[in-house]
């Protein structure tokens, strides 16, 4: 079964500093992996993705995130944290049979002033 | 482009109840799946409509049921409902990926259901 582990409930960081919030993950055959964010009250919304390619993807807002095959790791990234950043951050693999979404979860990043 | 639209953004049911939740997917888009997030958890998966079919479905009784019109807008019902329902329900849109594999889901706000 597909799965993916975000170890971390919460992540402060400092506004400026780079944040890094982590995901690994479990999947039979290719991974297709995604970030998504989740302000208050709100839906979620896209922040990047993993197909193929590069093992660095850049996203929206300046974010970006490393596949490592050998680490099973999607960690998400960004060289200087914003105030503005602080929400919630799923990590998710798509099953590549059902399509379904299977999410982490969860994160809350918590960037201080 | 309006994006993925759900309607009410919030419903109060009483157990025993039965409610419907509505979701206009993104322009362009055909497939639309539900789930369902329960406070401080990630969305689980509750099933995916394409062509006004059911296609997948996640491990929810048969409470929970759906529907696809053919302009892809889908509505969500649940019947008999339980304190433990309580949670936001999100609506993802997307195109059934005929081979195309790079396309991300877009979500909708949700709809908060408290039921009492």
């Amino acid at each position: 079964a597909q799965s993916v582990a975000q170890p971390e409930d919460q992540v402060n960081v400092a506004e400026g500093n780079p944040l890094t919030v982590k995901c690994t993950y479990s999947v039979s055959g290719n991974p297709y992996l995604f970030w998504y964010v989740q302000y208050p009250n709100r839906g979620l919304q896209f922040l990047l993705k993993y197909i193929t390619g590069d093992n660095l993807v850049k996203g929206s807002y300046g974010f970006e995130a490393e596949f490592n095959k050998s680490q099973t790791s999607f960690h998400l990234k960004k060289p200087s944290a914003l105030v503005s950043d602080s929400a919630l951050y799923f990590c998710a693999v798509r099953d590549s049979g059902t399509y379904k979404y299977i999410f982490g979860t969860g994160t809350r990043l918590k960037v201080l002033a | 482009d309006a994006g993925v639209t759900q309607s009410p953004t919030h419903l109060i049911k009483t157990r025993g109840q039965q409610v419907t939740l509505r979701c206009s997917p993104k322009s362009g888009h055909d497939t639309v799946s539900w789930y369902q997030q329960a406070l401080g958890q990630g969305p689980q998966f509750i099933f995916q409509y394409y062509e006004e079919e059911e296609r997948q479905r996640g491990n929810f009784p048969d409470r929970f049921s759906g529907h696809q019109f053919p302009n892809y807008s889908s509505e969500l019902n649940v019947n008999a409902l339980l304190l433990g329902d309580s949670a936001l329900y999100l609506c993802a849109s997307s195109l059934f990926p005929a081979g195309d594999l790079n396309t991300e889901a877009f979500f909708g706000q949700g709809t908060r259901l408290t039921v009492v």
